[in-house]
């Protein structure tokens, strides 16, 4: 079945940029997805891109897709101790289920 | 719009109990779907719907239940509560099968 992989920790200065990394295996994905878990919430959508894009950027975020090595990037600039959260990777066809990585948990040092 | 509600937010279940986790959302959505989510271990789709009177299994549905009547609701029903049941519950819906909003999830724990 389809697979999305993240590295499960990254720890990042306040001021810096973080890049989240995310490979999966599904050749057939259509959107990919970044969703932020802040501690004792659910998952908030931050952005996705579809798979005929190589770059989207909104403020702060930008996501990078080489749809060739199947790798997804989500780039923030000017981490900030807010961004400290759980960042999931997701990958869907279109019209069936997302599949989700395990989670990066980002730790923001101030 | 209120968006994804789910209640209770917190339940502790005695093995061999029953409950049923609720969830509503005002959003028209047609997809909704149940998650589990493990520590460490992401999120495992239970079940999910295309619409109302319409319900597929997800990737871990051995021990849960659902129901669409309407657009609106979509509860899960736990019928004999086991301790590999202890987890947090999140639902979510969708306008298609793409990006999906979340609930604030239900923290279960069966002893």
């Amino acid at each position: 079945g389809e697979d999305v992989e993240q590295s499960l920790f990254l720890s990042v200065r306040e001021g810096d940029s973080s890049v989240i990394n995310c490979t999966y295996t599904d050749s057939s994905s259509t959107y990919l997805y970044w969703y932020k878990q802040e501690p004792g919430a659910g998952l908030q959508l931050l952005t996705y891109i579809f798979s005929n894009m190589d770059m989207k950027q909104d403020q702060r975020l930008t996501v990078l897709l080489n749809k060739k090595d199947k790798h997804l990037s989500l780039r923030i600039a000017d981490t900030q101790t807010g961004d400290s959260a759980i960042y999931f990777c997701a990958e869907s066809e279109g019209n069936t289920p997302l599949v989700f990585g395990k989670g990066t948990r980002l730790s923001v040092i101030a | 719009n209120a968006g994804v509600t789910q209640t209770p937010k917190f339940r502790i279940l005695k093995i061999g109990q029953s409950m049923t986790l609720q969830c509503a959302q005002d959003m028209n959505h047609n997809y909704m779907y149940w998650y589990r989510q493990d520590p460490g271990m992401g999120l495992k789709l239970i079940y999910y719907s295309v619409g109302a009177g319409i319900t597929d299994k997800g990737e871990v549905p051995n021990g849960y239940n659902v129901s669409r009547s309407t657009t609106e609701d979509f509860p899960l029903r736990l019928e004999l509560a086991a301790p590999s049941q202890t987890s947090v519950y999140f639902c979510a819906s969708s306008p298609a099968g793409d990006g999906q909003y979340f609930g604030p999830g239900t923290r279960l724990t069966v002893t």
